[in-house]
Order: C-alpha cells, then structure tokens, then sequence
C-alpha cells in the first residue's frame, strides 16, 4: 500500500513551458485534491475532485487543469508556466464518511518556474 | 467562511520541556478540527483530529489537543518535548456541511527543540 505517490519530485520550468504534475492513490479513496504550499502561507486548495468525472475549483486555480478519468489518478496541468507559480504542490485524497475528513497527503513536488 | 489562526509562526522549547501551539478557529457550524505535522521535505501527516466526540483528542506521539468552543480553540499540547518533534505544525479546519470535505488551513508554526 503506497498511499498517495507524486512524480516528480523537483522539476524546474521554464517561463511559458507546460508539464503535468502526476498524482495516484492506491488507497480507493473517493476525493482527491491538489494544494500548493509557499512559505509563510499555509496551504491553499487549487482544484478538488468528489470523484471521476467530477472536478471542481478550489481557492486558487488560475493557471492550472485537472482531471479524474480514474479513481486512482488526479493529474494536475500547468499551462503557461508563470514565476508566480514556483511552489510545493502536495496531492491529497479522503475516503468521505461521516466522522470526520481526514486527508492523506504525498511526499509533494517542488517546482522552480524561471 | 471558515478559518484558523495559528499564533506564533515560530516557537522554541527546551527538550523535555512543554510544548503549546494555539489556533483558534471561526467556523459558522460546529467543525471538524485536525492537527497535522510536516517534517522537512515530506508531505503532511495527521498528528489528531476532533470530530466532535471528546473534547480532549489524543493523537501520535504523545500529542493531545483540547476542543474549547467558548474559546473557539484547539491548542495543541505535549508534556515533554523531544529532539525528533521539531517540524512545522499545521491546523485545519473542515465545514460538515456540503458535498466536499474541504479544509482550510493554518499558515503553521515551526517548532524547534533545543538541547
């Protein structure tokens, strides 16, 4: 049982490039969610999934596309790579059920946009 | 909206020595409250959680954290600090209400533990 695994873990970009950060679950949880963490901030929700086919903005998605073909898989797209979002990107799902929403977290990728 | 406030974004302890982390919380309905830990270069893992059963919630590693509504709080505690829990400490919060368990979180607090 991995968990939640992320590839890859360092990548740097540069301006206006694309890439895709990839996300899987091994666990059948039904939510998924995307954050990204800079320092001093927190972590803030960019897209959340309730299940596949089914996507939905969070606090911060400007410049950023997901997807859930699969229960496994949320994969995070970065369009036009800006500095602004040079970041840790952590991955996160959730087996939803009344008692209380606990989020299981990846080891995170860390992006430099130059 | 929902929100919580981490006082303190560093704190220092002596090992051995308590260890208190606030955050207090504003949600329009009674929350759900968690407390997770992040150690260097890895992702978030769940210190504890309250979900409205007892106030006072164990967690991992000797930690506990007590759910005060008249206070709004759900500080974080240790008795005896050691060498292995400093990390940067997050708390969140989730709604019950609606069709995703989203949380919001702390902007966190460092610990470190000296000698």
């Amino acid at each position: 049982n991995a968990g939640v695994t992320q590839t890859p873990k360092f990548r740097i970009l540069k301006i206006g490039q694309s890439m895709t950060l990839q996300c899987t679950q091994d666990m059948n949880h039904n939510y998924m969610y995307w954050y990204r963490q800079d320092p001093g901030m927190g972590l803030k929700l960019i897209y959340y999934s309730v299940g596949a086919g089914i996507t939905d903005k969070g606090e911060v998605p400007n410049g950023y596309n997901v997807s859930r073909s699969t229960t496994e898989d949320f994969p995070l797209r970065l369009e036009l790579a800006a500095p602004s979002q040079t970041s840790v990107y952590f991955c996160a799902s959730s087996l939803v059920r009344q008692g209380g929403y606990e989020q299981y977290f990846g080891p995170g990728t860390r992006l430099t946009v130059t | 909206a929902q929100s919580v406030t981490q006082l303190g974004s560093h704190v220092s302890v002596s090992e051995g020595a308590l260890v208190l982390l606030r955050c207090n919380y504003s949600s329009s309905v009674p929350p759900y409250l968690f407390w997770y830990v992040q150690y260097p270069n890895q992702g978030l893992q769940l210190l504890l959680k309250y979900t409205s059963a007892a106030t006072l919630v164990k967690g991992i590693n000797g930690f506990e954290a007590e759910f005060k509504k008249s206070e709004t709080s759900f500080h974080l505690t240790k008795p005896s600090a050691h060498m292995s829990d400093a990390a940067e400490y997050f708390c969140a919060v989730s709604d019950r209400t609606g069709t995703a368990s989203k949380l919001t979180f702390g902007t966190g607090t460092r610990l470190q533990v000296t000698l």
